[in-house]
């Protein structure tokens, strides 16, 4: 079975701050990291993703890889109220497929 | 910009009874997809599908679901004998190959009664 691991939260940040999620993951051979971020009741909405280790940076989101320790992170900077809502991680997995496995989410809250 | 659109919002409907759900993908996309999540958990893999035949299901998608392509823009979840644990938002997502990121649709929330 293959796991993607999330804190749950809620995580709390005040606006203007970096907002950090985590995520692991249990195969080691996954390919590809996505970020969604959803908002209640809605559907998952594509932020970033990531392929290779490292920072990729898009606007005020940096997703992170680091495949030796197997995770994936996601950093807002300069949070806004508007961010509040739950981070879903998705990781593709090794083997050939890639139908990613979703993680719980961490839901965020931004307060001014 | 392109987006993928979902009918109907919200079926209700009593058990037992037979729900289709419809997707229209992105136009330029080759992969659909079929999600569900129960409400508080994991979004949940049901099926893929491409060139007009699926290319992964997972255990969840047993002989009570199907999908269809029954038209050039349309695809199609069809829930043969509603239970009372379908009860859930139904996502479908495309991707232009198997290996993009997938954009997902607004979702139908199932209610079985």
């Amino acid at each position: 079975q293959k796991e993607v691991e999330q804190n749950s939260g809620p995580l709390s940040v005040p606006e203007g701050a970096i907002a950090s999620l985590n995520c692991t993951y249990s195969d080691r051979g996954s390919q590809s990291f996505f970020w969604y971020r959803q908002y209640s009741g809605k559907s998952p909405e594509l932020i970033m993703f990531i392929y290779s280790n490292g920072d990729k940076e898009d606007g005020r989101f940096t997703a992170q890889l680091n495949k030796a320790s197997q995770y994936v992170s996601l950093l807002i900077r300069d949070s806004q109220p508007s961010d509040s809502a739950t981070y879903l991680c998705a990781v593709t997995p090794s083997g050939g497929s890639y139908i990613p496995t979703f993680g719980r989410g961490t839901s965020l809250i931004v307060h001014p | 910009e392109p987006e993928v659109t979902q009918t109907p919002s919200h079926q209700v409907t009593q058990m037992g009874q037979e729900v289709i759900l419809r997707c229209v993908p992105i136009s330029n996309h080759l992969y659909f997809y079929w999600y569900r999540q129960i409400l508080g958990q994991k979004v949940e893999f049901l099926v893929s599908f491409y060139n007009n035949e699926i290319s992964e299901k997972s255990e969840i998608f047993d002989d009570q679901f199907s999908v269809e392509r029954p038209d050039g823009s349309n695809f199609t979840l069809k829930i043969r004998s509603t239970k009372l644990e379908d009860s859930a938002m139904y996502f479908c997502a495309s991707s232009v190959m198997s290996n993009n990121e997938q954009f997902f649709g607004p979702g139908t929330r199932l209610t079985v009664l």
